[in-house]
């Protein structure tokens, strides 16, 4: 069946502090992964998307990482702001269809 | 270059009502894809259209839900007598390529069924 999986389901960091989410995998066949941010009562925003031979990309503050072998990737936020809150979604694709996570809830406080 | 356009923003209906939900695609971009999210749930995929054609409607209810992409005009998600377990935010993207590897998403149309 495919899922995605991430944790934590939430997470409260101090403004300035940099912090990293999980996002776990079983999606077959496999096209790209991608992260979004959505804020509150908007729709989600594309931050990054890697395909199978990319391990690594960035965007600003953010770096998401792949490894395809063990179906697990990573998003990394570094100097958090209070505009990093919101909820971040993993999504994988076979092609076309996208699978959402049911994301981490991030909380950034001054 | 506008965004993906949906409308209305916020609908309520009562049980036994039509919910039409309206998504504008971004010029240029001729794969619409609608998505529900349940409260505490991550979006789930319902149905991929191009102009006129449904190509993927794997995702939706069997019953009382359709969806179409009109040569003019917007792509509509109709939800016939609805009942309060329809209430949910539901989600427009677009993409400009049938591989949907790059998909914009709209604001959303929050349904609440009272």
């Amino acid at each position: 069946k495919n899922q995605v999986e991430q944790s934590p389901q939430s997470l409260i960091i101090l403004e300035g502090k940099n912090c990293t989410l999980q996002c776990n995998y079983t999606v077959s066949p496999f096209s790209n992964l991608r992260w979004y941010k959505q804020d509150t009562g908007r729709g989600p925003v594309s931050l990054t998307i890697m395909t199978f031979s990319e391990n690594t990309k960035s965007n600003g503050r953010y770096t998401a990482t792949l490894d395809a072998d063990t179906k697990q990737s990573s998003l990394h936020i570094t100097a958090s702001q209070l505009s990093d809150s919101a909820s971040y979604i993993c999504v994988v694709s076979p092609g076309g269809k996208l699978i959402f996570g049911q994301g981490t809830e991030l909380s950034v406080k001054p | 270059n506008a965004g993906v356009m949906q409308n209305p923003r916020h609908l309520v209906r009562r049980r036994g009502q039509e919910a039409r939900l309206r998504c504008s695609p971004m010029k240029g971009h001729s794969h619409v894809y609608w998505y529900r999210q349940l409260p505490e749930e991550g979006l789930k995929f319902m149905v991929y259209l191009q102009k006129e054609n449904i190509i993927d409607e794997s995702g939706m209810p069997k019953e009382r839900f359709s969806a179409e992409f009109p040569k003019e005009g917007p792509s509509i998600l109709r939800i016939q007598q609805v009942v309060r377990g329809d209430s949910a935010a539901y989600f427009c993207a677009s993409s400009p390529t049938p591989e949907g590897n790059t998909q914009y998403f709209g604001p959303g149309t929050r349904l609440t069924v009272l």
